[in-house]
């Protein structure tokens, strides 16, 4: 099994442009999630999917939409890069929302310039 | 606007000490905590999990949980010089709406 993973592992953008982070589970697990982390300020949640069709915001979610294509993917879209976005974003996925252990992707590093 | 506290360190300990790591949280109606390990340029890993008051051993981990002061700990035997990481307190929001996760500890164990 490969857990979860994510495409791409680092991206440069310039201001304005806009990209697609993937993210893709083998474990079928329901709830899936986007984290961004940046220095000084831990973890913290931008949306997440508590069931396949379904998607709620999380703590910061301005600046991105989300996909739950299926039970095993889970995209992050930023339509509009900006340097405020540049973060390391991680996916991660559990059988039931927030109550049980969520399993961490390797990361995207994103640089917006 | 739930919190979970944990000193940032760096925590520094000799190769074969203890490690005790400490968090706080706010939220008085949180059921579930986990304490996950991240080393330097890689995602969060898994350590332990703990759902009631007392104490939890796995292996040189044990997870202590104090529900009525709104503490955890994670106690790290026999540190080793690959226990060097940051170490993540992450706590369930009471609604089950959110894990709430906690700055990191830094740990540096010298051998």
């Amino acid at each position: 099994n490969a857990g979860v993973t994510q495409t791409p592992k680092f991206q440069v953008l310039k201001t304005g442009q806009s990209m697609t982070l993937q993210c893709a589970q083998d474990m079928n697990h329901n709830s899936m999630y986007w984290y961004r982390q940046d220095p000084g300020m831990g973890l913290r949640l931008i949306y997440y999917s508590a069931s396949e069709g379904t998607t709620d915001k999380g703590e910061v979610p301005n600046g991105y939409n989300v996909s739950r294509l299926n039970k095993r993917e889970f995209s992050l879209r930023l339509e509009s890069a900006a340097p405020s976005q540049t973060s390391v974003y991680f996916c991660a996925s559990s059988v039931r929302a927030f109550q049980e252990t969520q399993y961490f992707g390797p990361g995207t590093r994103l640089l917006v310039l | 606007q739930k919190e979970v506290e944990q000193n940032s360190g760096p925590l520094s300990v000799p190769e074969g000490a203890i490690a005790s790591l400490n968090c706080t949280y706010s939220d008085r109606g949180s059921q579930s905590f986990f304490w996950y390990r991240q080393y330097s340029g890689k995602s969060p890993e898994l350590i332990m999990f703990i759902y009631s008051n007392g104490d939890k051993e796995d292996g040189r981990f044990t997870a202590q949980l104090n529900k009525a002061s709104q503490y955890v700990s994670l106690l790290i035997r026999d540190s080793q010089p690959s226990d060097s990481a940051t170490y993540l307190c992450a706590v369930t929001a009471q609604a089950g709406t959110a894990l709430i996760f906690g700055k990191g500890t830094t740990l540096s164990v010298s051998s």
